[in-house]
């Protein structure tokens, strides 16, 4: 059974660094064609996809502002943005990946935490 | 990055009715191996969004059979047939074919 958790600090002040750690269970991000994908949704508005780690540490993100890593010995995938905005307001989400040639999708995600960005 | 443009943005539909949302991507999410990388997703307020097609046509796991999605390169459409009440929500298209990953601008489907 695969499941994702998403933890960290839920009040965060404007200019400051937001590190969020997803855990996992149920798959290895160490297996051939599994990513860890995060995304937000701000309120009122759309979904956002942020950034993704592959098995084989590749990484991608949106902006040079975010940063995606793993710990496979403790089954986490750690996420920092730093300098943080007001506008960065949302709930976080991340999600597993199936990412091969034929797959292509997030299908399972965690409940998400809701990060507020405020003096 | 591809932009993905999803209509309509709202949806009113009465139960039993047919539901059709249409997404159009900047360019082209084809594959070398000739698979479009699209995918349609739910998200109901206080859930995590659900995957409900994935490569343009493929119904996930435990997906109610109403939901037909179809298209392929560019052009692509979401179709639920005799929607329920509990289908309400907003649906998503997202293209995985590159980085960034990106999501139309969601179009909400409300049962009267």
């Amino acid at each position: 059974q695969i499941t994702l958790k998403e933890s960290g600090p839920t009040l965060v002040k404007p200019a400051e660094t937001l590190t969020l750690t997803c855990t996992i269970s149920g798959f290895s991000l160490t297996t051939s064609g599994v990513a860890v994908g995060w995304f937000r949704q701000p309120p009122g508005r759309a979904l956002e996809w942020l950034a993704l780690i592959y098995w084989s540490d590749d990484r991608r993100h949106l902006k040079s502002t975010l940063t995606v890593a793993k710990d496979t010995s403790k089954n986490q995938v750690v996420l920092t943005m730093t300098n943080l905005d007001p506008v960065d307001t949302a709930t976080y989400y991340c999600a597993h990946m199936s990412s091969t040639h034929t797959t292509g999708y997030f299908d399972f995600w965690g409940q998400g935490i809701p990060v507020t960005v405020s003096s | 990055d591809i932009v993905m443009t999803q209509s309509p943005l709202s949806l009113r539909v009465s139960p039993g009715e047919a539901a059709s949302i249409s997404c159009t991507s900047s360019e082209s999410v084809m594959g070398s191996q000739g698979y479009s990388y699209l995918g349609w997703y739910v998200k109901k307020p206080g859930q995590p969004p659900q995957l409900l097609i994935y490569l343009s046509s493929s119904r996930a796991s435990g997906v109610p059979d109403r939901f037909t999605g179809s298209g392929s390169g560019t052009e692509f459409t979401l179709k639920i047939s005799s929607i329920e009440a509990e289908d309400a929500g907003i649906y998503y298209c997202m293209q995985v074919r590159q980085t960034p990953f990106t999501l139309g601008a969601g179009t909400k489907v409300e049962i009267k």
